[in-house]
């Protein structure tokens, strides 16, 4: 069984720029989770989505967005790029409910 | 806001030494997971803790969940440089939301 896929593995983007990262979950999951880790903050919640519906956010600004697609597969844009957005970013696939996370090995993102 | 503190926040000990992690909470949570990260990975499940003064034992690897369901902790005997990693401990709420509560981890170092 295929793990969670995260593409790309790293990007360097200017600030102001915006980028797309992409998530497959685990055949079979259909809720997809997406965190930011950085060294200071440790693993911060983006937000949750659960069949194409979002169904918890963290306290991003709104420049952080995200979907699902009917396939289940996530995607998150961040816009208008900041230094700060510096981090590895993590979508975890699970079941649903309170079901545990399965991760993707991460997209490393440096803005420049 | 549900916070989970971890301590130690780093640990280096010699191979073949004991070490217990902790991670703490004023909130009670449904289950509590354990997690290790390898630099430049993802977090990968270890343990799943659903009832209050369960044990669980993975090889050499003992987790505990409080009786009050508030607090967890791992145990490691007798280290190897394999156990290198940073350990996260995250629960999941009694309120229904989806999103897991993440600790901010425990770096440990085992040198050889």
């Amino acid at each position: 069984k295929a793990g969670v896929t995260q593409t790309p593995r790293y990007l360097i983007k200017t600030r102001g720029q915006q980028v797309t990262l992409s998530c497959s979950p685990i055949s079979g999951h259909r809720s997809v989770s997406w965190y930011q880790q950085t060294p200071g903050q440790g693993l911060q919640f983006l937000f949750e989505y659960f069949s194409e519906t979002q169904r918890n956010k963290g306290n991003f600004p709104g420049r952080f967005s995200g979907r699902q697609f009917s396939n289940s597969r996530s995607e998150m844009n961040v816009s208008t790029l900041e230094l700060g957005d510096s981090a590895l970013y993590l979508c975890a696939s699970g079941l649903g409910r309170n079901t545990e996370a399965f991760f993707g090995q991460g997209t490393r993102l440096t803005v420049v | 806001t549900q916070l989970l503190e971890q301590s130690p926040q780093f640990l280096s000990i010699q191979e073949g030494e004991n070490l217990t992690v902790y991670c703490n909470s004023s909130s009670v949570f449904s289950s509590l997971q354990w997690y290790r990260q390898e630099p430049g990975e993802g977090p990968v499940l270890l343990v799943t803790v659903v009832t209050g003064g369960e044990v669980k034992k993975l090889k050499r690897l003992t987790f505990q969940f409080g009786d009050a369901r508030k607090d967890s902790s791992l145990h490691i005997t007798a280290a190897q440089t394999g156990d290198t990693g940073l350990y996260l401990c995250a629960g999941s709420n009694q309120g229904g939301s989806e999103k897991l509560v993440f600790g901010k981890g425990t770096k440990l170092t085992v040198n050889p």
